[in-house]
């Protein structure tokens, strides 16, 4: 089975702090996913990585950057934390297939955030 | 650009009854489709996906869903909801070479004793 986990269930931050959310995925998969979920608003895209050291932006990708050094960690990172930024979030990682089907997205338990 | 709707926030149905939510997608290529159900305090689980083998769909725990191009729909049905049912339900479309997924905004699924 594939495994994603997150460092944190639950975090608590104070407004202006440097945050750090981690993700690690234990299938080899080549893209991995970071997004917040609010309620009435589903999941969003903040930021994508489908290689070691390559990122690409999401939908709402302001207010956040990511880092991934290695193929199995992806980490989110809050440069100076907001109220605004107070959500859960979600990591999700996937293959890149080969053949004609697309492989879902595995996720994590997800980090509920919160800055005071 | 893609996007899904899902008709319904919150959808209350009493155990044993019909389960049907409702999705629909916008896209302009024959899309990769998903149904996903999220337990309190849980990541997203993958109950079905839709990648153009069938136009009928079987997912886990006896949930269904039929793509119809015609319709751009991809409701989930489940023909007698139990309590263990109760969730959050998400629908999101894809395009195969991008990788990124687009979610609805989600249903709550509530089940009456």
């Amino acid at each position: 089975d594939v495994k994603v986990t997150q460092s944190s269930r639950y975090l608590v931050k104070r407004t202006g702090e440097k945050v750090f959310l981690e993700c690690v995925q234990d299938m080899d998969h080549e893209n991995m996913f970071w997004y917040r979920q609010d309620p009435g608003l589903g999941l969003r895209l903040i930021y994508f990585s489908y290689d070691v050291k390559m990122k690409e932006k999401g939908d709402i990708p302001e207010g956040y950057s990511v880092s991934r050094e290695k193929k199995e960690r992806f980490s989110l990172i809050l440069e100076s934390a907001s109220t605004n930024q107070t959500s859960m979030y979600l990591c999700a990682s996937s293959l890149t297939s080969g053949g004609v089907d697309l492989d879902e997205q595995y996720f994590g338990p997800g980090t509920r955030l919160t800055v005071t | 650009a893609q996007s899904v709707t899902q008709l319904g926030s919150h959808v209350s149905v009493s155990e044993g009854a019909l389960v049907l939510l409702r999705c629909n997608y916008s896209s302009s290529v024959p899309p990769y489709l998903f149904w996903y159900v999220q337990y309190p305090n849980q990541g997203l689980q993958l109950l079905l996906k839709y990648t153009s083998a069938a136009t009928l769909v079987k997912g886990i725990n006896g949930f269904e869903a039929e793509f119809k191009k015609s319709e751009t729909s991809f409701h989930l049905t489940k023909p007698s909801a139990h309590m263990s049912d109760a969730a959050e339900y998400f629908c999101a479309v894809s395009k195969y070479n991008f990788n990124k997924f687009y979610f609805g905004s989600g249903t709550k699924l509530n089940v009456k004793p």
